[in-house]
């Protein structure tokens, strides 16, 4: 069984830049998940989604991030402008409930704003 | 959010020692997940917790969920190299909020 594919794997952009970033959950899997990793720290939850619909993004800061799932399957996080403090490990996560314990985790797109 | 403090942030230890590490919480939980992390990868799921109270084992790991329901202890037996990583716990208070822990990083010296 294929995992979550995240892309790109690394990106450097300079703050105010946009930079997007790419999900393919594992197939079936109807909530999918961004999370910011910033050094040192757990995984913060960013969005959650239920197919195509947000359940959560209460700690989204929309000002700047934004994101969809369209058709419930691949998701793209967005930012818009960047600023220093983005710089953080961007992980998407897919679950096959809506419960959010059972999580698998992609392999992270690490983003640095310079 | 929740704050989840882990202990200890890191650990050294010789090849065939056994681990022990907790994660303790302000906030009660109705779950509780470990996690572990390797350099450049999302995060595994180990272990998960339902019930206050429980010891759950997962080959050489054994974690339980506090009485309180604040708190869980993950031991690792006999530890190996590639037991290295970071590993994390995750309170999931109600349906869909899960709160990760700071971490503890995991040294096996061969």
């Amino acid at each position: 069984e294929a995992g979550v594919a995240q892309s790109p794997r690394y990106k450097i952009i300079e703050k105010r830049q946009s930079v997007a970033f790419w999900c393919n959950p594992i197939s079936g899997h109807a909530t999918l998940y961004w999370y910011q990793q910033i050094l040192g720290q757990g995984p913060k939850l960013l969005i959650q989604f239920q197919n195509n619909g947000v359940v959560d993004d209460s700690q989204l800061p929309k000002d700047r991030f934004s994101a969809e799932r369209l058709k419930g399957v691949d998701s793209t996080l967005k930012i818009q402008p960047a600023k220093l403090e983005d710089s953080a490990v961007y992980l998407c996560a897919s679950s096959p409930s809506r419960v959010g314990e059972k999580l698998f985790f992609g392999s992270g797109t690490q983003l640095s704003v310079l | 959010g929740q704050q989840l403090n882990q202990s200890p942030q890191s650990m050294f230890i010789q090849e065939g020692e056994d681990v022990s590490m907790n994660c303790t919480s302000s906030s009660i939980f109705n779950t509780w997940l470990w996690y572990k992390q390797d350099p450049g990868e999302g995060p595994v799921l180990l272990i998960a917790l339902y019930k206050a109270g429980e010891l759950t084992s997962n080959g050489r790991l054994t974690a339980q969920f506090g009485i309180t329901r604040k708190d869980s202890f993950l031991n690792i037996s006999a530890s190996i190299p590639s037991d290295v990583g970071i590993y994390f716990c995750a309170g999931l208070s109600g349906a869909n909020n899960l709160f990760f822990g700071t971490g503890t990083r995991l040294t096996v010296i061969p």
